[in-house]
C-alpha cells in the first residue's frame, strides 16, 4: 500500500517537448510538495501545496507549472524541456507545517 | 534563506567503526529531522528533533539537537553494511511549510 505514488518512475525527453509528472498521497496529509534533486543529491523545494492552494514558490522557471485537482494530488507540468532540467524530482506529502516528510519514490528525468 | 551545512560530505569506514556526522547553520530552526536516502528511492524520514539539547537513540542511532536549536548532530555506533546511504538533515523554521534539507552526507560502510 503506496503512502506516496509518484509515475512515471523513468522519464526520457528530447528537449523542447511538454511532460507531466503524477502524484497521489493516500496518507489524508493536507501538504504536498514537488523538490527537484541535482546530480550532486542536494534536495532543493520548488513547489509547495496546501489544501489544493499553492503557498511556496520558489524560484523556478515559470515552464514548471504545479496543479492540484484534490488535496490527495499534486501533479508537475513542464513545458519546452531543457537539458538543465534533467533531474530527480521528488513528491512529498505531510499532515501541517511541522510534520514529518513522506517522500515518493521520484521520477528520474532525463533531457537529451 | 535558511542554510544547513553538512559534514562530512563523504564517509567511507570499515564495518564495526563509529562515527558521526554534523550538520549547522546560522538560523535557529523550530525543528530538525534526519532522513536515510538509499539509491533510487526517495528520502525516508529517521527522527524529529523539537527541543533544544533533546537527544533521541534509534537503535544504533543517536540524534543530538543543539541546545540553541541550530545545529544537530547523529552518531552511529558499530556501523553495519545496512547503513550505507545517504544521509540528510532538514530544517523547518518556525510557523514554516518549508524545509531546507543539507547536501547530504554519502555513507559506505564496508564489511
Amino acid at each position: 500500500d503506496t503512502a506516496v505514488s509518484q509515475t512515471p518512475k523513468y522519464l526520457v525527453t528530447q528537449m523542447g517537448n511538454d511532460k507531466s509528472i503524477k502524484c497521489e498521497q493516500n496518507l489524508g496529509h493536507d501538504t504536498m510538495y514537488w523538490y527537484k534533486q541535482d546530480s550532486k543529491k542536494f534536495l532543493k523545494i520548488m513547489f509547495s501545496y496546501n489544501n489544493k492552494e499553492l503557498i511556496i514558490n520558489e524560484t523556478v522557471p515559470n515552464r514548471f507549472s504545479p496543479k492540484s485537482p484534490d488535496k490527495a494530488h499534486l501533479n508537475l507540468h513542464i513545458n519546452s524541456l531543457e537539458l538543465g532540467d534533467s533531474a530527480v524530482y521528488f513528491c512529498a506529502s505531510s499532515q501541517g507545517w511541522r510534520s514529518e516528510a513522506f517522500f515518493g519514490q521520484g521520477t528520474r528525468l532525463t533531457v537529451v | 534563506t535558511q542554510l544547513l551545512e553538512q559534514s562530512p560530505q563523504f564517509l567511507s569506514i570499515q564495518e564495526g567503526e563509529n562515527l558521526t556526522v554534523y550538520c549547522n547553520s546560522s538560523s535557529v530552526f523550530s525543528s530538525l529531522q534526519w532522513y536515510r536516502q538509499e539509491p533510487g528511492e526517495g528520502p525516508v524520514l529517521l527522527v524529529t528533533v523539537v527541543t533544544g539539547g533533546e537527544v533521541k537513540k534509534l537503535k544504533r542511532l543517536t540524534f543530538q539537537f543543539g541546545d540553541a536549536r541550530k545545529d544537530s548532530s547523529l552518531h552511529i555506533t558499530a556501523a553495519q553494511p545496512g547503513d550505507t546511504g545517504l544521509y540528510l538533515c532538514a530544517g523547518a523554521g518556525a510557523g514554516s511549510y518549508q524545509l531546507t534539507f543539507g547536501k547530504g552526507t554519502k555513507l559506505s560502510v564496508i564489511p
